[in-house]
C-alpha cells in the first residue's frame, strides 16, 4: 500500500515555457503533500507544504509565484514551475501522507531539464 | 549546526557484511523516526519507522532509537549489492508535520 506516483518522470522544455508536474495518492486519501526538489549528491529540500483545500506553505526562498501548488483533491497535487530557466533544471519529488499519519510515501521524482 | 546529522559516507563493505548507518540530531521534540532508501535518480523508499526509543526490526533490517542519547541506527544484515544505495534518516513531531532530514549516506556493497 501508500503508493505515490508523479508524472511525468522526465521533461526537457525551453526557457520561459511553464511546467506542470502531478503527484498522485493511488491507494490513499493525501491530506498533506510536500514538495522537495534535489540536486545531485545532496539531500531533499522542502519546498512547500500544501494541505487539501488550503493555500500551500513556501519554505524560505521559495518563490510562491514561480513554483504554484494546487492541492485541490485528497489525491492529487500539482506544481507548476512557471517560466522556467535553466538553474530551475532538478529533481523533484513530492510526498504524501495520510490523516494522523506520521509517515511520508514519495513518488518516483520527475527530472526537470530547461533548456 | 545542523538539526539532524549523517556521515555522507561512501561506506564500502563486502557483501555479507553487517551495516551499521547512524544519524544524530539536536532537536529532543522529535518523536517520530524514519529510514529511507534511495537508489540513484528514483524517490525514497520507506524502509523502517519507529515511533520514540527501542528497536523494530524487518526482515534483515534493525532500525534502533535511543532518545535519550539523540541517536538513531539502521542495521543491514547479510548485505547485498542491491542494497546499495543512499539511506535517509528523517523524523518529526508528529502526523502532518515536515520530515527533517539527515544528509544521507552512501552505501556500497561489493559482489
Amino acid at each position: 500500500g501508500a503508493v505515490v506516483s508523479q508524472h511525468p518522470s522526465r521533461v526537457i522544455c525551453k526557457s520561459g515555457t511553464s511546467v506542470k508536474i502531478e503527484c498522485r495518492s493511488l491507494d490513499f486519501q493525501a491530506t498533506t503533500m510536500f514538495w522537495y526538489r534535489q540536486f545531485p549528491k545532496q539531500s531533499l529540500m522542502l519546498m512547500a507544504t500544501s494541505n487539501e483545500g488550503s493555500k500551500a506553505t513556501y519554505e524560505q526562498g521559495v518563490e510562491k509565484d514561480k513554483f504554484l501548488i494546487n492541492h485541490a483533491s485528497l489525491t492529487l497535487s500539482t506544481l507548476t514551475v512557471t517560466s522556467a530557466h535553466p538553474e530551475d533544471s532538478s529533481f523533484y519529488i513530492c510526498s504524501a501522507g495520510g490523516a494522523g499519519e506520521e509517515t511520508q510515501y514519495f513518488g518516483p521524482g520527475t527530472r526537470l531539464l530547461v533548456l | 549546526q545542523k538539526e539532524v546529522e549523517q556521515d555522507p559516507g561512501p561506506l564500502s563493505v563486502p557483501e555479507g557484511a553487517i551495516v551499521s548507518l547512524n544519524c544524530t540530531y539536536s532537536n529532543s521534540a522529535f518523536q517520530y523516526f524514519m529510514w529511507y532508501r534511495q537508489y540513484s535518480r528514483k524517490g525514497p523508499e520507506l524502509l523502517m519507522y519507529t515511533y520514540s526509543s527501542g528497536n523494530k526490526e524487518d526482515g534483515r533490517f534493525t532500525a534502533q532509537v535511543d532518545k535519550s542519547s539523540k541517536y538513531i541506527s539502521l542495521f543491514i544484515r547479510d548485505s547485498q549489492p542491491s542494497d546499495s544505495a543512499t539511506y535517509l534518516c528523517a523524523m518529526n513531531q508528529g502526523a502532518g508535520n515536515m520530515l527533517t532530514f539527515g544528509g544521507g549516506t552512501r552505501l556500497m556493497v561489493k559482489p
